[in-house]
């Protein structure tokens, strides 16, 4: 029972033009949301978060915007840098004591190209 | 310099041998956690711990077992009652459990089975 989702294995974007990077989830208790960049054999670097209680979330180039009813979140980068090439993440937690415990979606691999 | 350690990067078990994985914080960070990824997939909590000389199961413990008798220490030992332990295993660390604490992950141990 996958309860997040990230049904694109992959994602190509050129240089300077948004990246959006999509996540779907099942479990109606999860509210709170994180996503995280990974490189291959190193561990995954948190990018940016958000809580049920907003619908968007900006760090720098990084948005996350969370859409509660559809039970979707999605992160957009702009403007998408060569260096952004990775495996991205996003995960969820449900509240109480359950915070720490994330479940992970499977990855899109981003490349960014010049 | 603060962060998460994790030891040996590179770790190959014989069939039936017990291994341990070291992981040491000096972030003073209360939570701490251990998560698998197989290739392809997402992250799985294997293990996590609260506080000190606490710890839970997460979905994925067969096999496996903790201990965490100091703040800063969070080893993990896969026992030869794991099926398939050859994996990418990531030690991760929070604040403590509450939300808006991210998880911050180590640079992962990859364990090879021979």
């Amino acid at each position: 029972d996958q309860q997040v989702k990230q049904n694109s294995p992959s994602l190509s974007v050129q240089e300077g033009r948004i990246s959006i990077l999509n996540c779907d989830y099942t479990n109606s208790m999860f509210d709170y949301f994180l996503w995280y960049k990974k490189y291959p054999a190193e561990g995954p670097t948190f990018l940016i978060s958000i809580s049920s209680i907003k619908d968007k979330n900006e760090d720098g180039r990084f948005t996350v915007f969370l859409n509660k009813s559809a039970k979707h979140l999605s992160l957009h980068i702009v403007p998408s840098q060569p260096g952004d090439s990775a495996v991205y993440f996003c995960a969820a937690s449900a509240g109480g004591t359950s915070y720490g415990k994330l479940t992970f979606g499977q990855g899109t691999i981003l490349t960014v190209h010049p | 310099d603060g962060g998460i350690t994790q030891s040996p990067k590179y770790l190959f078990r014989k069939e039936g041998q017990n291994v341990t994985l070291s992981c040491e914080q000096n972030l003073n960070h209360d939570a701490m956690y251990w998560y698998r990824q197989d290739p392809g997939q997402g992250l799985r909590l294997i293990y996590y711990s609260q506080i000190v000389n606490d710890f839970q199961k997460g979905d994925i413990a067969e096999g496996y077992s903790v201990s965490r008798e100091k703040k800063e220490s969070f080893p993990l030992t896969v026992t030869s009652a794991q099926k398939n332990p050859t994996a990418f295993y990531l030690c991760a660390c929070s604040l403590d459990q509450g939300s808006g604490n991210p998880i911050y992950f180590g640079e992962g141990s990859w364990l090879t089975v021979v």
